[in-house]
């Protein structure tokens, strides 16, 4: 199975300021259609994940602009500017170019 | 609006079986492939399973396969978890997802899960 691993596994961030996740897959995920499936799901203390990102960099719909996602091949990243209180929670990435599907182990954001 | 609740969650010893059901609704459920992803306690998100929106085809993660077997019957719009041999590590909250039309298993949709214990 493709690895991901994500860095830093915990990140506290000041009010106002932005924060960045890396994710790095063990392959390339270019799919042989030319998409990289490439995902990023936020788990709020008590909920369910949520979709924010895929293929990479295209906001999932309601998601606020102060999400942004970047990257290809095996070299992933997801920026948060601006973090407020409800942005606490655990970030994960997801590949689903490679049969198994596998996520990052999840960096856990709270505020300094 | 979308709803995936997910049912049939408990206490079982090592060995034995249980069978998860998600109930869908506010949405084409024929037209939708679907999953189920666990959360183990200490731990991250594994992908377990999906089946085909027409239920044509199935994949497993490497760790249930052999054991778990997912299903849908859309007429009862409902995507099912058969679980067998059921093991220690196999204890999570199991979550149905839906699967995006956007490709690349993006789960737009999640359910509020259901819990499994597997202990003796």
């Amino acid at each position: 199975d493709v690895v991901m691993t994500q860095s830093p596994l915990s990140l506290p961030v000041t009010l106002g300021q932005p924060a960045s996740i890396s994710c790095r897959s063990s392959q390339s995920l270019v799919h042989s259609d030319g998409n990289t499936y490439l995902n990023w799901f936020q788990q709020r203390p008590g909920q369910s994940p949520r979709l924010l990102i895929y293929k990479v960099s295209i906001r999932d719909s309601g998601v606020p602009d102060k999400f942004s996602g970047s990257g290809s091949g095996t070299d992933f990243t997801l920026k948060i500017s601006n973090v407020e209180a409800e942005d606490v929670g655990v970030y994960y990435c997801m590949q689903g170019t490679h049969w198994g599907l596998t996520f990052g182990q999840g960096t856990r954001l709270d505020i300094k | 609006q979308v709803q995936l609740v997910e049912s049939g969650g408990g206490v079982v010893q090592p060995g034995g079986s249980l069978r998860l059901s998600c109930a869908a609704s506010g949405f084409p459920f024929g037209d939708y492939g679907m999953h189920w992803v666990r959360h183990s306690p200490g731990k991250g998100l594994e992908w377990v399973a999906v089946i085909w929106y027409d239920g044509t085809n199935e994949r497993y993660g490497d760790s249930v396969k052999g054991r778990f077997t997912i299903s849908r019957d859309n007429s009862r719009k409902t995507l099912y978890l058969q679980m067998d041999s059921l093991r220690a590590e196999d204890t999570a909250l199991y979550y149905c997802a839906r699967e995006s039309y956007s490709g690349g298993f993006a789960f737009d949709y999640w359910g509020q899960g259901t819990l499994v214990s597997v202990s003796s």
